[in-house]
């Protein structure tokens, strides 16, 4: 069975602070790899994806992939009380159906 | 549409009533995925279609559970004989293919009393 496992927190930061979000994945052969958040209450919305190994940027978002370790990683730099939120890591082995993980709870104090 | 609407929002069932969920996806997207999610959980997979073809039904965890999209584009989940089990919000997604991602409704909240 394939499986996307994710600590599920809560992860508490400092408003400025780096946060840190990590996800490991069973299935060697995964190809694609996404990561979502959830605000309480609501649906998941696409933060981003990444297909290659390295790092993958976007605004204040980066997403890390290491196919060798079978790791994802996604780091918020300067956040935010309102990145706080579940954020879902998405994995895609073979067929096209995304398995997700139980979510990260991340908290942002101020 | 602009967006994947769901239909009811919330929906409250007595225990052994027939439900019909409703998806509309974003239009032009081939592909549609029914997802359960329970709280404090992450969403578990249902079934996906690829137009009107169901090409995986793996997730369903019951007979009680079936999905159709007979001409490609809404789709509806529909749940025999409600449980409290069932009770979980349901999800779809669409996409237009992997490379732009999968985009979520806002859910049917489902609670069987």
């Amino acid at each position: 069975q394939k499986e996307v496992e994710q600590n599920s927190g809560p992860l508490s930061v400092p408003e400025g602070a780096i946060a840190s979000l990590n996800c490991t994945y069973s299935d060697r052969g995964s190809q694609s790899f996404f990561w979502y958040r959830q605000y309480s209450g609501k649906s998941p919305e696409l933060i981003m994806f990444i297909y290659s190994n390295g790092d993958k940027e976007d605004g204040r978002f980066t997403a890390q992939l290491n196919k060798a370790s079978q790791y994802v990683s996604l780091l918020i730099r300067d956040s935010q009380p309102s990145d706080s939120a579940t954020y879902l890591c998405a994995v895609i082995s073979g067929s096209y159906i995304p398995t997700f993980g139980r979510g990260t709870s991340l908290i942002v104090h101020p | 549409g602009a967006g994947v609407s769901q239909s009811p929002r919330y929906k409250v069932a007595k225990r052994g009533q027939d439900v019909a969920l409703r998806c509309d996806p974003i239009s032009g997207h081939v592909s549609l995925f029914w997802y359960q999610q329970a709280l404090g959980q992450g969403p578990e997979f249902l079934t996906y279609f690829q137009n009107e073809a169901q090409l995986d039904k793996s997730g369903l965890p019951s007979d009680r559970f079936f999905a159709e999209r007979p001409e490609g584009s809404v789709s509806t989940l529909k749940i025999q004989r409600t449980q409290q089990e069932d009770s979980a919000v349901y999800l779809c997604a669409s996409s237009g293919g992997v490379d732009y991602g999968y985009t979520f409704g806002s859910g049917t909240r489902l609670t069987v009393v």
